[in-house]
């Protein structure tokens, strides 16, 4: 069982959909959650990190993690063709400097 | 703030060659750097840390004799790919750590790079 699974989609929804993305884990030592946005050919941004079990929101989007099932998720309200990108969870573990653990990204493709 | 550059962003090798990637952070300093290696539809496969001042640690299957790190100073890493074979195509992406950053959150955080696409021929 691989550490952190994502499913890489694509998953296509049209303009103004609200869009879940998920990862589940095996690895009950992650404290830190994070997801990430990239583009094509592009390095990866970060978009939202939350630490333990909870919601965060920031604007259109919003992080929940669920510890106990070892399942974090990411919302995006009114999606727009410009969230068209790969969405990568990444976890790290409860010490600082800690190294991230990759999800394989799902790829959201957002139609106008 | 907190930007990373990555140079070249591509390059097309002969096989048998060596390819040199740096990693610089712009407007901050950074003791710690991270090399990453992405494959198409895979995830970011960590490769190796790099410490300014010190060797890289590596991680598990990863050759340190054909892929070498040198992290010279706080705002420059190097990732050496010795000589490269097709195999070694891949998408190379580096983050690095701000020093100067402070709180909970921060000592987790890495500004990614824009990686850089190496094809070997």
């Amino acid at each position: 069982q691989k550490e952190v699974e994502q499913d890489p989609g694509p998953l296509s929804v049209p303009e103004g959909a609200i869009v879940s993305l998920n990862c589940t884990y095996s690895n009950s030592a992650f404290q830190y959650f994070m997801w990430y946005r990239q583009y094509s050919r592009k390095g990866p941004e970060l978009l939202m990190y939350t630490y333990s079990s909870g919601n965060k929101e920031d604007g259109r989007f919003t992080a929940q993690v669920d510890k106990s099932s070892k399942y974090i998720s990411l919302f995006i309200r009114d999606s727009q063709p410009s969230d068209s990108a790969t969405y990568l969870c990444a976890m790290s573990g409860g010490s600082g400097y800690s190294t991230l653990t990759f999800g394989k990204g799902t790829m959201l493709l957002v139609s106008p | 703030g907190a930007v990373v550059s990555q140079h070249p962003s591509w390059v097309i090798c002969k096989s048998g060659t060596s390819v040199k990637i740096e990693c610089r952070s712009l407007d901050f300093q950074a003791t710690t750097m991270f090399w990453y290696r992405q494959f198409p539809k895979q995830s970011l496969m960590l490769m190796a840390t790099s410490n300014e001042g010190s060797k890289a640690t590596y991680e598990q299957g990863v050759e340190k004799d054909k892929f070498l790190i040198n992290h010279a100073s706080l705002t420059l890493s190097t990732l050496t790919v010795t000589s490269a074979h097709p195999e070694d195509s891949s998408f190379y992406i580096c983050s690095a750590r701000d020093d100067g950053t402070s709180g909970f959150y921060s000592y987790n955080e890495q500004f990614f790079g824009p990686g850089t696409r190496l094809t070997v021929l």
